[in-house]
């Protein structure tokens, strides 16, 4: 079974706090995801990345950065948090596959962060 | 750019009775896939269906069927034989012919089975 792993399932940081968020995917997938989930407003991509090294921008980067120096890893980073980051964080992950195609997303089992 | 839209926020159904999740989508691709997953309390998205926009007949898994109306855009969840166990959130969501191949999301429709 594909494992889609987010380092911590609860996290509180201080406003102004340097946060990392870290996925590890096992199965070899090329794109990697980063989604905010928040009450009402479902799931917001944030940042993807389709290779190493490469990160596209998704819905709503601001206050947000990706890195991605191994396949396996992608890395979410709040330079400064804020209390408006407090929210769900679920990383995603499927191989590539052509255009519409019917590869699911796995998701890990996401990390609620609060910033106080 | 693609919109998700789930108009019901929340909804009642009586355990063993059919339910159907609502979904409407807006793209401009004329190639895309449609997806379903599932969020119990426990947080973990468990995808449940997925329908490709040339598929001539609807998809279903188990309990679960979708409702494609190409015409009118819309991508219905329908469960069938509701149990406890489906209490939770589902997500509507869909994939165009983008780079990454990431998943558009709607709001979300959390659904309680009543015993």
């Amino acid at each position: 079974d594909v494992k889609v792993t987010q380092s911590s399932r609860y996290l509180v940081k201080r406003t102004g706090e340097k946060v990392f968020l870290e996925c590890v995917q096992d199965m070899d997938h090329e794109n990697m995801f980063w989604y905010r989930q928040d009450p009402g407003l479902g799931l917001r991509l944030i940042y993807f990345s389709y290779d190493v090294k490469m990160k596209e921008k998704g819905d709503i980067p601001e206050g947000y950065s990706v890195s991605r120096e191994k396949k396996e890893r992608f890395s979410l980073i709040l330079e400064s948090a804020s209390t408006n980051q407090t929210s769900m964080y679920l990383c995603a992950s499927t191989p590539m596959t052509g255009g519409y195609g019917g590869e699911k997303l796995f998701f890990g089992s996401g990390t609620q962060l609060s910033v106080l | 750019a693609q919109k998700i839209t789930q108009t019901q926020p929340g909804m009642f159904v009586q355990e063993k009775e059919a339910v159907t999740l609502d979904c409407t989508y807006d793209t401009s691709d004329q190639s895309y896939g449609l997806f379903w997953y599932k969020q119990p309390s426990s947080g973990e998205m468990i995808f449940l269906i997925y329908q490709g926009s040339y598929d001539e007949q609807n998809a279903t898994e188990g309990r679960y069927s979708l409702n494609f109306q190409k015409a009118r855009k819309s991508a219905n969840l329908v469960i069938s034989a509701s149990q406890l166990g489906d209490s939770a959130m589902y997500f509507c969501a869909m994939r165009g012919n983008n780079a990454g191949n990431m998943l558009t999301f709607g709001g979300g429709t959390r659904l309680m089975v009543k015993p």
